[in-house]
């Protein structure tokens, strides 16, 4: 069974990069098909979607975040991360990893709490 | 951005009843829709893709409907379990973007 495990700091400072890692594990990052994704959801707030990598290495961002986002995939370890670049207090939420079949999110870690506060 | 909007934001039930969640949609997603359940404290989980196609495992008191603009997720007969909060997901274009939520509270 697909289990999908984020990991990372729980809390940031501001100005800083949030940095977080979704290790995959009962299935291949590589498979084919599927794209994973990260996805936040402010405290007592809805879901925003962060964006989404192909194993092949090809991305799409949400454009409020393009500018400070990255996600890369290491295939080799079967994870893939979010970098999240001069992060403020908005940028406090529960981040999940997701796996993504042709859009919807079918699979999905437990998620992460990062907060960001000096 | 596509904007989606769900009606109502909270919702209050009884075991047993039948409810419906809707879900519209800034421009037409055709059949691009899913919808997922959320616990408190717990990651979504996928409910239906494709507007209308239950996920694998999903009990069959779980129905939707609609293309276009305007989507439906009918519960048949609420259980227990069923109180939660529920968001609708538009995948036709990026960025991916989701419904506020629907909250559904027993009444």
């Amino acid at each position: 069974q697909l289990q999908l495990q984020e990991s990372g700091p729980g809390l940031v400072k501001p100005s800083e990069t949030l940095s977080l890692t979704c290790t995959v594990s009962g299935g291949s990052i590589s498979s084919s098909g599927y794209n994973w994704g990260w996805i936040r959801q402010p405290p007592g707030k809805g879901l925003e979607w962060i964006g989404h990598i192909h194993h092949t290495g090809s991305t799409n961002y949400n454009p409020s975040l393009k500018s400070r986002v990255t996600i890369s995939v290491d295939t080799s370890k079967n994870q893939f991360s979010l970098n999240l670049r001069s992060v403020t207090a908005a940028d406090t939420a529960m981040y999940y990893c997701a796996r993504q079949y042709g859009g919807p999110s079918d699979s999905w870690g437990q998620g992460t709490l990062v907060t960001v506060s000096s | 951005d596509i904007q989606m909007t769900q009606s109502p934001s909270t919702l209050s039930a009884s075991v047993g009843d039948r409810v419906t969640i809707t879900c519209r949609a800034s421009q037409s997603i055709r059949s691009w829709l899913a919808w997922y359940q959320q616990k408190p404290g717990k990651a979504p989980n996928l409910l239906i893709y494709k507007a209308s196609t239950l996920e694998r495992g999903v009990p069959s008191r779980f129905s939707g409907s609609g293309s276009g603009t305007e989507f439906t997720l009918t519960i048949s007969s609420l259980q227990p379990d069923d109180f939660a909060t529920y968001y609708c997901q538009q995948y036709i274009s990026y960025p991916y973007t989701f419904g506020q939520g629907t909250k559904l509270q027993i009444k």
